[in-house]
């Protein structure tokens, strides 16, 4: 059974600052791999999806890039806002149309 | 819709009722998932129905919980004889069902199991 990972589980940082959220999986024979944000009491919103032919994908501050053979992705957030903060989901899909989710990491940015 | 719903957004219940949760997903959206999230915890699959197929029920907890899916479109979860565990926020989840694309959330039925 796949297994995902996501380190650190809590992040607090000033605001500005450049910083990056990990996440691994144990089963490397992956369809996709998308990384959500979740606001307190909200549901969970989508920020980047990356195939499994991708090594990256960037929307604005945000660049996700994935090393299916290590079993690794990171979400990388350039200049952090305190409107950042919020608990940041990946999820790795199989062909199977099944989806894995991490159990995230709560960032807090700091004015 | 432009959005997946759900509702009620929350429900709370006593300990031994029947409960039933609805969502309506993204129109045209073939795919449909049910997640379960308990405080502090990950997201932890539930069901998955994909157009005509039969369901994938292998995340159901126990034989309390199914789930129902009408014209390949609105779905329902039931619980039976609802337990303290039961309490959590149930979310649900569309994609256009083509293998694993990007899935868009509900804002999730918080039940409260008193």
């Amino acid at each position: 059974k796949q297994e995902v990972t996501q380190i650190p589980a809590a992040l607090s940082v000033p605001e500005g600052e450049n910083l990056v959220l990990n996440c691994s999986f144990t089963d490397s024979a992956i369809y996709n791999l998308q990384w959500f944000r979740q606001d307190p009491g909200k549901g969970l919103t989508s920020l980047l999806l990356i195939q499994s032919s991708q090594r990256e994908q960037t929307s604005g501050r945000l660049n996700a890039s994935l090393d299916k053979s290590s079993g690794r992705s990171t979400l990388y957030i350039a200049a952090s806002q305190p409107g950042d903060s919020a608990t940041y989901l990946c999820a790795v899909g199989n062909n199977f149309n099944k989806f894995y989710f991490g159990s995230g990491t709560k960032l807090n940015v700091k004015p | 819709g432009a959005g997946v719903s759900q509702s009620p957004s929350n429900k709370v219940t006593e300990k031994g009722k029947d409960v039933e949760l609805r969502c309506d997903p993204i129109s045209g959206h073939t795919a449909l998932y049910w997640y379960r999230q308990s405080l502090g915890q990950g997201l932890e699959f539930l069901i998955y129905f994909q157009g005509n197929s039969a369901p994938d029920k292998s995340g159901l907890p126990s034989d309390r919980f199914s789930a129902e899916r009408t014209g390949g479109s609105v779905s329902t979860l039931t619980i039976q004889r609802t337990q303290q565990e039961d309490s959590a926020v149930y979310l649900c989840a569309s994609s256009s069902g083509l293998a694993s694309i990007e899935q868009f959330f509900g804002p999730g039925t918080r039940l409260t199991v008193l």
